[in-house]
């Protein structure tokens, strides 16, 4: 059972155009959700984060969108740069005697010069 | 610099061997994990310890162990049982386990394949 998905494999954009990375979740006791991005043969970085209670947090380039009812949420990142291509994980945590995380399966974003 | 620090970045498992892999953090982290990853999936998460002394089975514990005798140390033994080890496998710690602003910083993680 599946509770977050990342239903696109990959994406591919032009440098200085939009990337959207989509996430839905399916347990609607998910209180927080964050970003991770891999480059290979490294550990995830945490990029951005948004609590239930909000509907947008914006660092930098990047924005992330939260919406409860569709259980959906987005990664924006604008304008995309070559350095951006990596595997976005989207993750979910709630507090259940532990606060770990649940992963999507990835969407590699590769942003082309 | 602080920072999560796993080796070996590779490890070689023969068959009906154990194997122990390193995790250990300068963050003053309370919270440590151990995740797996797979080809395609995303990770996912086999013990965890909140406190020293202290740490709890995760989603697929089976055929794993861990200790955490030490803050700053989490090793993960990949024992004979676990008949599919060939993974790749990461360490992360949180300021707390409990709070939900803390996000889970990781190691770069350890490659470990079969004989």
């Amino acid at each position: 059972d599946q509770q977050v998905k990342q239903n696109s494999p990959s994406l591919s954009v032009q440098e200085g155009r939009i990337s959207i990375l989509n996430c839905d979740y399916t347990n609607s006791m998910f209180d927080y959700f964050l970003w991770y991005k891999k480059y290979p043969a490294e550990g995830p970085t945490f990029l951005i984060s948004i609590s239930s209670i909000k509907d947008k947090n914006e660092d930098g380039r990047f924005t992330v969108f939260l919406n409860k009812s569709a259980k959906h949420l987005s990664l924006h990142i604008v304008p995309s740069q070559p350095g951006d291509s990596a595997v976005y994980f989207c993750a979910a945590t709630l507090y259940m005697g532990r606060r770990a995380l649940t992963f999507g399966s990835g969407t590699r974003l590769q942003v082309q010069p | 610099d602080g920072g999560i620090t796993q080796s070996p970045k590779y490890l070689f498992r023969k068959e009906g061997q154990n194997v122990t892999l390193s995790c250990e953090q300068n963050l003053n982290h309370d919270a440590m994990y151990w995740y797996r990853q797979d080809p395609g999936q995303g990770l996912r998460l086999i013990y965890y310890s909140q406190i020293v002394n202290d740490f709890q089975k995760g989603d697929i514990a089976e055929g794993y162990s861990v200790s955490r005798e030490k803050k700053e140390s989490f090793p993960l033994t990949v024992t004979s049982a676990q008949k599919n080890p060939t993974a790749f496998y990461l360490c992360a710690s949180s300021d707390s386990g409990t709070d939900s602003n803390q996000p889970q910083h990781f190691g770069d993680g350890t490659r470990l394949s079969i004989l």
